[in-house]
């Protein structure tokens, strides 16, 4: 069975400082990942996905995540963070069907 | 972006009775939405993949009679809580992609109440 685990319950980063949401993946065969993101009672809001192609890749807010088959990994980052980016952030492997990740929530301080 | 869109955003309804939940793709055909509950702070569960056309497929330990699951068209599936109990209260969201491993494009989601 495909899936993801996120170890970090929470991140909290000062605004202008590098984020990084981590995010592992379990699948047999090729992985296709997605990172989405929740902000308080809404729906998801595509970031990014990774099917094949360069390891880095670059999506909605100046989010982009990196995959890195050898580490298993597929971690999300932004160069400078905003207060706005304080939310709650889901990484997701699909097969027919998307398995989520437990979510991490970031919280951007000013 | 595609937009998917849920109706109602919110509901509150009596233990005992039901509750339709809509989703529509908008602006592409979906052949297969997901629904998902979610509890606060916590992961999307899925609940069912709804299939136009077909029956609904869903998961392991979900109740298929008590979460009615209608696809009639490539536009809309329906989520009907039957005989609905305070348990049942919940964050509601359903997903829809115009491809099989395309991104799913998420509702807004329904939040249920149930006294």
């Amino acid at each position: 069975a495909q899936s993801v685990a996120q170890p970090e319950d929470q991140v909290n980063v000062a605004e202008g400082n590098p984020l990084t949401v981590k995010c592992t993946y379990s699948v047999s065969g090729n992985p296709y990942l997605f990172w989405y993101v929740q902000y308080p009672n809404r729906g998801l809001q595509f970031l990014l996905k990774y099917i094949t192609g360069d390891n880095l890749v670059k999506g909605s807010y100046g989010f982009e995540a990196e995959f890195n088959k050898s580490q298993t990994s597929f971690h999300l980052k932004k160069p400078s963070a905003l207060v706005s980016d304080s939310a709650l952030y889901f990484c997701a492997v699909r097969d027919y069907k998307l398995s989520f990740g437990a979510g991490t929530t970031v919280t951007v301080r000013a | 972006g595609a937009v998917v869109s849920q109706h109602p955003s919110w509901v509150i309804c009596k233990s005992g009775t039901s509750v339709k939940i809509e989703c529509r793709s908008l602006d592409f055909q979906a052949t297969t939405m997901f629904w998902y509950r979610q509890f606060p702070k916590q992961s999307l569960m899925l609940m069912a993949t709804s299939n136009e056309g077909s029956k609904a497929t869903y998961e392991q330990g979900v109740e298929k009679d008590k979460f009615l699951i209608n696809h009639a068209s490539l536009t809309l599936s329906t989520l009907t809580v039957t005989s609905a109990h305070p348990e049942d209260s919940s964050f509601y969201i359903c997903s829809a992609g115009p491809g099989v491993l395309d991104e799913q494009y998420f509702g807004p989601g329904t939040r249920l109440t149930v006294t």
